[in-house]
């Protein structure tokens, strides 16, 4: 079944200690971007990938890093989280790395809860 | 930020009628799409328009833009009362960034 997987669904940990938040997709697409997700606000893109090693900043980049060496993977990594990173958060995928923007594909969503 | 509004914010309608949500948005694209989220869960593609058309259908819904006005609509015929759940705009930018509108909360009295 062609999907977009992040694990894990919920996390809750405490400001300073260093977690990533994985994202696997198995459709081949060559674009897939991080989004968090908060009340009144929306959707906001964190960090995006156009294709392997590949990656440029979103709208809300700072406190998150991300890395893109293979393909299929493309994590999200809080190396020192702080409360205000409390949210909900989706990865997502895409076939298209051109401008011309196929539909994304999105994850079931990982909640974190920073103490 | 190009971020579009979804207007309006809350939408309550009865099982039947049609429901209309609009999207605005603040610079050039090449295409825009509608997404719908059910409760805490991952947003789902319901359909894309691009930039040169006018008009496009699938099923129940019917989206409208106008490049001139930066502006959208969905139009959900018939409503059900499982069509309850947010729905959201998105625009790509010629920088390759997608932007989400904050979407419109629907729900559907059965």
């Amino acid at each position: 079944e062609a999907q977009v997987t992040q694990n894990p669904r919920y996390l809750i940990t405490v400001t300073g200690k260093k977690l990533t938040v994985t994202c696997s997709q198995n459709m081949n697409h060559e674009y897939m971007s991080w989004y968090r997700q908060d009340p009144g606000l929306g959707l906001r893109q964190i960090y995006y990938s156009m294709n392997v090693e590949v990656t440029d900043k979103g709208d809300v980049p700072e406190g998150y890093k991300v890395s893109r060496k293979e393909k299929r993977n493309f994590p999200l990594i809080l190396e020192s989280p702080s409360p205000n990173q409390t949210s909900l958060y989706f990865c997502a995928s895409s076939l298209s790395g051109s401008r011309l923007f196929s539909p994304l594909h999105f994850g079931n969503g990982t909640r974190l809860t920073v103490t | 930020s190009q971020q579009g509004e979804e207007d309006p914010q809350a939408l309550s309608i009865q099982e039947g009628e049609n429901a209309t949500m609009n999207c605005s948005y603040k610079t050039s694209i090449n295409n825009l799409q509608w997404y719908r989220q059910n409760s805490g869960r991952g947003l789902v593609h319901l359909i894309l328009i691009r930039s040169n058309e006018r008009e496009k259908h699938s099923g129940r819904l019917r989206v409208t833009l106008d490049t001139s006005k930066k502006s959208s609509s969905l139009l959900i015929t018939a409503s059900r009362a499982a069509d309850t759940a947010s729905y959201f705009c998105a625009t790509d930018d010629p920088g390759n960034q997608f932007y989400f509108g904050t979407g419109t909360s629907l729900t559907v009295i059965p």
